[in-house]
């Protein structure tokens, strides 16, 4: 079974900071998405970025980026220039061959001003 | 585009009355939609999986007579939560997939919060 795996709970870091969030996960599938979804105190769900595993370019998207490694089977956010918008739950998620999101626990950003 | 609404935002019913949710996708077709339930400070569990003109299919432990869903149309699927009890209470979201531009991905409504008293 699919597993995803956020290993950091909560993080804090000052405005203007670069932060990095990570995210492994455990597939036997070869053809797959990655995606980073970011949940602010609203509630609403907001897709960051994601990502195709046959593409070996790391997707990007203006501050935010991921180191994706496909053999090691992880799936890192980093977000640069850090802004008090950011703060928020980020979930990591792998989509599965029945379309469905298996979901990491979260990690929990605050940013300080 | 790829915008997700969700009606309502917010409710409160009394035990044993029955409470409907919409989730409309409003610029896309989705063939199939997906419901959750979120518990404070907790991850997305997905509850069904909806798709167009079929039954829905749910998750082990979620009670399909209880949890009835309805996707009518390729823009609206209905969850209704049939005789809710406070256990009930909860973060309900729905989201809606699309294939457009060639990435699948799911985008979620803004989520309906249920108090059963």
């Amino acid at each position: 079974a699919q597993t995803v795996t956020q290993s950091q709970p909560e993080m804090s870091v000052q405005e203007a900071e670069t932060v990095t969030l990570s995210c492994t996960y455990d597939t036997s599938e070869n053809n797959y998405y990655l995606f980073w979804y970011k949940q602010p105190p609203s509630r609403q769900m907001i897709l960051v970025i994601r990502q195709e595993a046959y593409k070996q370019q790391n997707a990007t998207e203006n501050r935010f980026s991921v180191n994706f490694q496909k053999a090691a089977k992880s799936f890192s956010l980093k977000i640069s220039d850090s802004q008090l918008g950011d703060t928020a739950m980020y979930f990591c998620a792998f989509k599965d061959s029945n379309y469905q999101l298996i979901w990491g626990a979260g990690t929990k950003l605050i940013i300080k001003p | 585009g790829a915008v997700v609404s969700q009606h309502p935002s917010w409710v409160i019913c009394k035990s044993g009355t029955s409470v409907k949710i919409e989730c409309r996708s409003l610029d896309f077709q989705a063939t199939t939609m997906f419901w959750y339930r979120q518990f404070p400070k907790q991850s997305l569990m997905l509850m069904a999986t909806s798709n167009e003109g079929s039954k829905a299919t749910y998750e082990q432990g979620v009670e399909k007579d209880k949890f009835l869903i309805n996707h009518a149309s390729l823009t609206l699927s209905t969850l209704t939560v049939t005789s809710a009890h406070p256990e009930d209470s909860s973060f309900y979201i729905c989201s809606a997939r699309t294939a457009s531009g060639g990435a699948d991905t799911q985008y979620f409504g803004p989520g309906t919060r249920l108090t059963v008293l």
